[in-house]
Formats: structure tokens, C-alpha cells, sequence
């Protein structure tokens, strides 16, 4: 069955540093989200992409933050200067539509040191 | 804002038995989709509802939507040790004010002994 994929599993930085998650969504999905999980709260949604724009973004995702989809398969999460609290468990999911069932990959553990 | 309240947090369950977990919100949504999470992992979709009043089996897991799209509950029958994980509910707005944004619970961590 067709996943998306996400790299690296863990990202060990320091503070201050830019860090860049990648996600290889399905390959015929053409919207994509990034959502973070702190430990022990609840997975909160950061933003949405379609058509090389982002559609939507929360609160969350201030101008530290940035999306891209440099080719045909790739959709990075860009954070330009990390800070402590940008700790946490990072998800990349992909759909076929708005209204379709989103599909998660495994995350990749952020650690700001 | 859109909020989900999932209870119970958490559930600890001899094999055998039934349970259910329930996702309430103030707000309708679109449609309410469940997922697992093992350890590790990110979570898996285990079905969606769309329609009010909607009931889906998966096994023996059933899923609820309530008529009004503002709730939801997963019942399972015959728990065994399998089912042990954190289930998830997420609300989706797509087609409303939002574009694909997931809503989630704080998640049921549910622990079937044998």
C-alpha cells in the first residue's frame, strides 16, 4: 500500500539553527499538511498546501516557519531559526482531495538542544 | 475554534470485554475520521464518517457519527490484546471555513490485558 515516507526519523539541533524535515507524500496526492505532536499534548495542525501554494496555516506557523515543494515529490517543513519549544514530533500527510482521507507518515522527532 | 473533547483518556480493559470511546465537540464537522497510533508510528486511518447518523463496522470495531456531525464513538466488542494502542478522533472542516485542517482529540490510550 502506498505510504508517505518522512526524513530523518530524528533531528537532533541546536537552538538558533535552521532545520529542514522532509516528506515524500503518495505519490498521486496533490495536498499536503504538516502537523506537530509535543509530548503529551495533542497532534496540532500547522498547515495545508495545493497547487504550490500553502491554503491554510494556524497560529503556530509564524514566519520562522516555511513550506516548498522544490520537485515533483518532495514537501519540506523549513523552521529558520529553531527555538526549545519547536521540540516535538512533526507529521507530514498527504490526500487526494479536501474532503478525502488524510495519510500520515511516521513522523520525524525534532530535539532543539 | 474548533475543539474535540475524546474520553475516556484512558482505558484499561480485561480481553473480552466490550468499551467505547467518545469524541464530542460543540462544533459540526464535515466528516470525523478515526486512526491508530502504535509507538513510534504515525497514525493510521482506520475509517471515516461523513454523513449523520452514519455507522461503519470495521471488524469488530464500530463507528458512529452522530446526527448532528458533532460527535463521534468508537465501540469495540471483544477487546483482545491486539487492539491495545492510542486511538485518535480528528474532525475535518474541508469544504467549510478550512482547507483539509484536522482537528484532533487528545487521544484514548487503550490497554487490553489477557
Amino acid at each position: 500500500e502506498p505510504e508517505v515516507t518522512q526524513t530523518p526519523s530524528h533531528q537532533v539541533t541546536q537552538m538558533g539553527q535552521e532545520v529542514i524535515l522532509r516528506c515524500v507524500p503518495i505519490s498521486n496526492h496533490l495536498y499536503f499538511y504538516w502537523y506537530r505532536q509535543i509530548l503529551g499534548q495533542k497532534v496540532e495542525f500547522l498547515v495545508s498546501f495545493y497547487n504550490n501554494e500553502i491554503s491554510e496555516k494556524s497560529e503556530i506557523f509564524d514566519d520562522q516557519f516555511s513550506v516548498e515543494r522544490p520537485d515533483g515529490s518532495n514537501f519540506t517543513l523549513k523552521i529558520r531559526s529553531t527555538k526549545l519549544e519547536d521540540s516535538a514530533m512533526y507529521f507530514c500527510a498527504s490526500s487526494g482531495g479536501w474532503h478525502q482521507p488524510q495519510h500520515f507518515g511516521d513522523g520525524t522527532r525534532l530535539s532543539i538542544l | 475554534t474548533q475543539l474535540l473533547e475524546q474520553s475516556p483518556q484512558f482505558l484499561s480493559i480485561q480481553e473480552g470485554e466490550n468499551l467505547t470511546v467518545y469524541c464530542n465537540s460543540s462544533s459540526v464537522f464535515s466528516s470525523l475520521q478515526w486512526y491508530r497510533q502504535e509507538p513510534g508510528e504515525g497514525p493510521v486511518l482506520l475509517v471515516t464518517v461523513v454523513t449523520g447518523g452514519e455507522v461503519k463496522k470495521l471488524k469488530r470495531l464500530t463507528f458512529q457519527f452522530g446526527d448532528a456531525r458533532k460527535d463521534s464513538s468508537l465501540h469495540i466488542t471483544a477487546a483482545q490484546p491486539g487492539d491495545t494502542g492510542l486511538y485518535l478522533c480528528a474532525g475535518d472542516n474541508a469544504g467549510g471555513t478550512s482547507y483539509g485542517k484536522l482537528t484532533f482529540g487528545q487521544g484514548t490510550i487503550l490497554t487490553v490485558h489477557p
